[in-house]
């Protein structure tokens, strides 16, 4: 069962455009992260959001966390050639009984986004 | 230098031959885990490792084996590889505390025969 959906699938713009890739769930989750991965390399963390509202920024990249925790999106303003690669969301669900501990990413599909010179 | 290692980067078996691809964490994360990529399926988790002899099942473990005897080292296990897990996997960790980032291997890209 895939616990969150990522969309577009892929996307291939002009470089200078803006651009938003959205992660949706039903399910709630108590943190969320958002990676890029490049070819032939793995999945790097860009950031992690916690707190439902949450807004963070990474210079041109802005991420925010949906008001009930389900959902997330990313929105990169003036897009570069550099930007290319595939964006994925993973969403983690704590272990109540744990303490604190998680119990495992759940990662959607992810992005091919290719920012076009 | 902080880092996930996975070893070999490129593997090509036969069905059937066991083959264990080897994990190792600089960084004393107590969580690792394991990961196959696929295209159009995305990043699945098949084991992961909360701590050194704790192991649970991600959402694809079957015909797979981890075991982790020491905190650095999560090794995966195919006692009898099928062409159904020819696949590009992850290996990665992260602290359990701080802001739980984790940190992904190079990747392993194997393929069975």
């Amino acid at each position: 069962t895939q616990l969150l959906e990522q969309s577009p699938q892929f996307l291939s713009i002009q470089e200078g455009e803006n651009l938003t890739v959205y992660c949706n769930s039903s399910s709630v989750f108590s943190s969320l992260q958002w990676y890029r991965q490049e070819p032939g390399e793995g999945p790097v963390l860009l950031v992690t959001v916690v707190t439902g509202g949450e807004v963070k920024k990474l210079k041109r990249l802005t991420f925010q966390f949906g008001d009930a925790r389900k959902d997330s999106s990313l929105h990169i303003t003036a897009a570069q050639t550099g930007d290319t690669g595939l964006y994925l969301c993973a969403g983690e669900k704590r272990a109540l009984y744990s303490g604190g501990g998680a119990d495992g990413l759940t990662f959607g599909k992810g992005t091919h986004l290719i920012i076009q010179p | 230098e902080a880092q996930v290692t996975q070893n070999p980067r490129y593997l090509i078996t036969v069905t059937g031959k066991k083959l264990t691809v080897t994990c190792s964490q600089n960084m004393n994360h107590e969580y690792m885990s394991w990961y196959r990529q696929d295209p159009g399926l995305g990043l699945r988790q098949i084991y992961y490792s909360m701590n050194v002899e704790v192991t649970d099942k991600g959402d694809v473990p079957e015909g797979y084996k981890v075991s982790r005897k020491e905190k650095r080292n999560f090794p995966l296990i195919l006692e009898s590889p099928s062409p159904n897990q020819t696949s590009l996997y992850f290996c990665a960790s992260r602290s359990q505390t701080g802001d739980n980032e984790q940190f992904f291997g190079p990747g392993t890209r194997l393929t069975v025969l």
